[in-house]
């Protein structure tokens, strides 16, 4: 079957660690994006990546850092520089980075700092 | 001034009847639309995409786009209780240099009622 996974589906940081939560698909989609979701505020976008080795920041990119060192994976590590990184994490990906392309979403993973 | 707007509800309908969900978006350049159903706790799922002014059905759905009002809407027929959930309405904006950044709205809460 063809989708995107993320895990761990929840993660629980200490204050000053750093975290990577994973996301892979097997679309064969170019382009893969990091979305944060908080109550009552819509998606946002954190990091997009077109292509393998190269990425982009998003609105919110403070805090995070990305790789894209294969077409299929997409890691987000928060650091310790994220100041308020309890949120739904959301990986998405689509075919490219025209307008028409939908993007697609994994599952999630829901990090909560301790 | 938010980009995307949802009213963000409950908009409670009975079992059978049509739902209408709206959203109106700031940026005339915008081209293309999606609509997302996203369950409580659940990553979201995309349900419709339109990119010309007109009607565009599939199945129970229909969504709606006028460009010159900045105006898109959904239209859900014979609501289920199963359409009970969140419905996010995103428009992509593009990216500087061109690209697929797209913007959400805060969703709407559909509730249908037995």
């Amino acid at each position: 079957d063809g989708g995107i996974t993320q895990s761990p589906k929840y993660l629980f940081r200490k204050e000053g660690q750093n975290v990577t939560l994973s996301c892979e698909q097997n679309l064969n989609h170019d382009a893969m994006y990091w979305y944060r979701q908080d109550p009552g505020q819509g998606l946002r976008l954190i990091y997009y990546s077109q292509i393998v080795n190269d990425f982009q920041k998003g609105d919110i990119a403070e805090g995070y850092s990305v790789s894209r060192e294969k077409k299929e994976s997409f890691p987000l590590t928060v650091t310790s520089a994220q100041k308020n990184p309890t949120a739904f994490y959301l990986c998405a990906s689509s075919l490219g980075l025209a307008v028409y392309n939908e993007q697609f979403f994994g599952p999630g993973t829901r990090l909560t700092v301790l | 001034q938010k980009e995307v707007e949802q009213n963000s509800g409950p908009l409670s309908v009975p079992e059978g009847a049509i739902a209408s969900l709206n959203c109106t978006y700031s940026d005339r350049v915008s081209q293309s639309f999606f609509w997302y159903r996203q369950y409580s706790g659940k990553s979201p799922e995309l349900i419709m995409s339109i990119y010309s002014n007109g009607d565009k059905e599939d199945g129970r759905f229909t969504a709606q786009l006028n460009k010159a009002s900045q105006y898109v809407s959904l239209l859900i027929r014979d609501s289920q209780p199963s359409d009970s959930a969140t419905y996010l309405c995103a428009v992509n904006m593009g990216l500087t240099g061109g690209g697929n950044k797209l913007t959400f709205g805060t969703g709407t809460q559909l509730k249908v009622e037995l």
